[in-house]
């Protein structure tokens, strides 16, 4: 079956440490993204990319850093520069058309020990 | 930024009955999709509707899309219990990239 994978399921993340998060999809598709949710609020897209070894930044990047190697894999790495983590990171694909709807991986729950 | 923002945050209902929720945003759009989330998972995509359409119908929902007004609606017939869970509008503003989701209605189908 094709979907989204992401990994850890949870993450716990120590002072000054960075932290990365898989994303890996068998989608075939172009487009990825990151977002954050925090409790009983919307999504807020930390990074995207459009195409194998570009991405931009979202509405939420600092503090965050991200790569796109493959078209299949999209790795988030959370660093100790961003100073509130705690939150519930979606990773998304889609075939990156105007009229396509995203494909979400069932999230990673990163907190702070 | 936030573009879309569901009305009500927050709805009980009884099995059987119908469930509306309500969306607005506030830039022109090339189409708005509503999306559905249980606890503690991803986001499962429902039904997209494109601005030059004004009704659309999968299964037990029906969107409407109000580009003069800038809202859309979804109705959920026949609720379940399964029904229960969280939904979210989203928009792709004409001409641009990103998908903008709003804080979502949350959902509660009682048995």
């Amino acid at each position: 079956d094709g979907g989204i994978t992401q990994s850890p399921k949870y993450l716990f993340r120590k002072e000054g440490q960075n932290v990365t998060l898989s994303c890996e999809q068998n989608l075939n598709h172009d487009a990825m993204y990151w977002y954050r949710q925090d409790p009983g609020q919307g999504l807020r897209l930390i990074y995207y990319s459009q195409i194998v070894n570009d991405f931009q930044k979202g509405d939420i990047a600092e503090g965050y850093s991200v790569s796109r190697e493959k078209k299949e894999s999209f790795p988030l790495t959370v660093t100790s520069a961003q100073k509130n983590p705690t939150a519930f990171y979606l990773c998304a694909s889609s075939d990156g058309g105007p009229n396509q709807p995203q494909h979400f991986g069932d999230g990673t729950r990163l907190s702070i020990l | 930024s936030q573009q879309g923002e569901e009305d009500p945050q927050a709805l009980s209902i009884q099995e059987g009955e119908n469930a509306t929720m309500n969306c607005s945003y506030k830039t022109s759009i090339n189409n708005l999709q509503w999306y559905r989330q249980n606890s503690g998972r991803g986001l499962v995509h429902l039904i997209l509707i494109r601005s030059n359409e004004r009704v659309k119908h999968s299964g037990r929902l029906r969107v409407t899309l109000d580009t003069s007004k800038k809202s859309s609606s979804l109705l959920i017939t026949a609720s379940r219990a399964a029904d229960t869970a969280s939904y979210f509008c989203a928009t792709r503003n004409t001409g641009g990239f990103k998908t903008i989701f709003g804080a979502g209605t949350r959902l509660f189908v009682k048995a």
